[in-house]
């Protein structure tokens, strides 16, 4: 099993829709997830952190979190063509492996006019 | 500096050369890793530190790579007798070591091997 799963894509959506973009990790000691995007050629940037289950809302962004499903989502409300890039999943890992920090495969989002 | 800075930005190698990459890290950032990403393909974790140490080495795909950091600073990847198979761009990224925080990335170098 892979530690951090995302659906590759594409996943295209219309301006002004919701985006939804979905990650699951194998290891259960993670405490804090990370989400970055990373428009093509450039380095990935850091865009959402969440910690605790739940919702976690910064501008048109929310991240969730079900530690019990081993699940983290990032919705993005309102694309916009500027959202379109790969957005990377990164669970912290946890106990013995704590400190390292391994990435989805990303997924490419796409959003047409 | 400012922010994590990667050197050089692009090499280019014959096959068969050992090549260097740097990165010198955010000063009082204790954690740094290595990734390589292949042209459309996600980061493939190959290394990180926490200060000088290397507590997790398993990404390394071959034992023609290698990576060190002194001074818990500036760290060096190795790659000897280069092949084809390893052009990609390798990124490094440097985060304090405390969890939940963020870590910030470079330029990354863009490596090809011909």
């Amino acid at each position: 099993q892979k530690e951090v799963e995302q659906n590759s894509g594409p996943l295209s959506v219309p301006e002004g829709a919701i985006a939804s973009l979905n990650c699951t990790y194998s290891d259960r000691g993670s405490q804090s997830f990370f989400w970055y995007r990373q428009y093509s050629g450039k380095s990935p940037e850091l865009i959402m952190f969440i910690y605790s289950n739940g919702d976690k809302e910064d501008g048109r962004f929310t991240a969730q979190l079900n530690k019990a499903s081993q699940y983290v989502s990032l919705l993005i409300r309102d694309s916009q063509p500027s959202d379109s890039a790969t957005y990377l999943c990164a669970p912290g890992a946890g106990g013995t492996s704590y400190g390292k920090l391994t990435f989805g495969q990303g997924t490419i989002l796409t959003v047409h006019p | 500096g400012a922010g994590v800075s990667q050197s050089p930005s692009n090499k280019v190698t014959e096959k068969g050369k050992d090549v260097e990459l740097r990165c010198d890290p955010i000063s009082g950032h204790t954690a740094l890793y290595w990734y390589r990403q292949s042209l459309g393909q996600g980061l493939e974790f190959l290394i990180y530190f926490q200060g000088n140490s290397a507590p997790d080495k398993s990404g390394l795909p071959s034992d023609r790579f290698s990576a060190e950091r002194t001074g818990g600073s500036v760290s060096t990847l190795t790659i000897q007798r280069t092949q084809q198979e390893d052009s990609a761009v390798y990124l490094c990224a440097s985060k304090l070591g405390r969890t939940g925080t963020e870590a910030f990335f470079g330029q990354g170098t863009r490596l090809t091997v011909v």
